[in-house]
């Protein structure tokens, strides 16, 4: 079963705005990984984050490790028609298993 | 640089046939994973080499086998196909286990198979 709870499934959000996704896992991760995939493309790896309460900044794109490393958040400020795919977290966990979550499909307005 | 490559990119198949799907990795890269992707969902995973020995397991039916070979590529062996197989399946390919710190997994560009 999913391990890795992803929410919202669906953000549809107008050009400009800023959105978050979120991922809350029910055990301790020792890292957390997101995922980009575009309409019809693959998983491309976009971060990695390893340490309690990690901040990491990609450009328009903050990402942030919670201090408990259970949970995770993907921040995106003024979003762009670039921005439109499936972002994925990836909580790794001690047994070096990675779980992914469901996903979040963002579609944007222009 | 070099990144993982799927063969073949499309496969059509009835149902009952069989079907082989080719794995890549990048070079160097030891571990090899195996997922499923249905329309609108997320890769469910379904097998891991690390190493040329299976490392872990996921939900992958007993009509699938797959394994790595010495020169780290993989191939995933799917009998007696049903309509529900018809899906994208994407390996990936990481240096040591992606669960471990600093291991992200390098996807390909994945295998669309069509079961009519």
């Amino acid at each position: 079963g999913q391990q890795v709870m992803q929410i919202p499934q669906y953000q549809h959000v107008q050009e400009g705005e800023d959105f978050t996704t979120y991922c809350n896992s029910s055990t301790t991760l020792s890292n957390i990984q997101w995922y980009k995939q575009r309409p019809g493309g693959h998983p491309v790896f976009l971060i990695q984050l390893v340490k309690s309460g990690e901040v990491k900044k990609q450009k328009r794109l903050t990402f942030q490790f919670g201090e408990a490393k259970k949970n995770s958040s993907l921040h995106i400020t003024a979003t762009q028609t670039t921005d439109v795919g499936t972002y994925f977290c990836a909580g790794g966990r001690n047994d070096y298993k990675l779980s992914f979550g469901a996903g979040t499909t963002v579609t944007v307005r222009a | 640089a070099a990144g993982v490559i799927q063969s073949p990119r499309h496969l059509i198949k009835e149902k009952r046939e069989t079907a082989t799907l080719k794995c890549y990795p990048i070079p160097r890269h030891d571990t090899v994973y195996w997922y499923q992707q249905g329309p609108g969902q997320d890769p469910q995973f379904l097998i891991s080499f690390y190493e040329k020995m299976q490392s872990d397991k996921g939900s992958i039916p007993d009509r699938f086998s797959a394994q790595q070979f010495s020169d780290y590529h993989s191939e995933l062996n799917m009998s007696s196909l049903e309509l529900g197989d018809s899906a994208l399946y994407f390996c990936a390919s990481s240096l040591g286990l992606a669960g471990s710190s600093y291991n992200e997994q390098f996807f390909g560009p994945g295998t669309r198979l069509t079961v009519l």
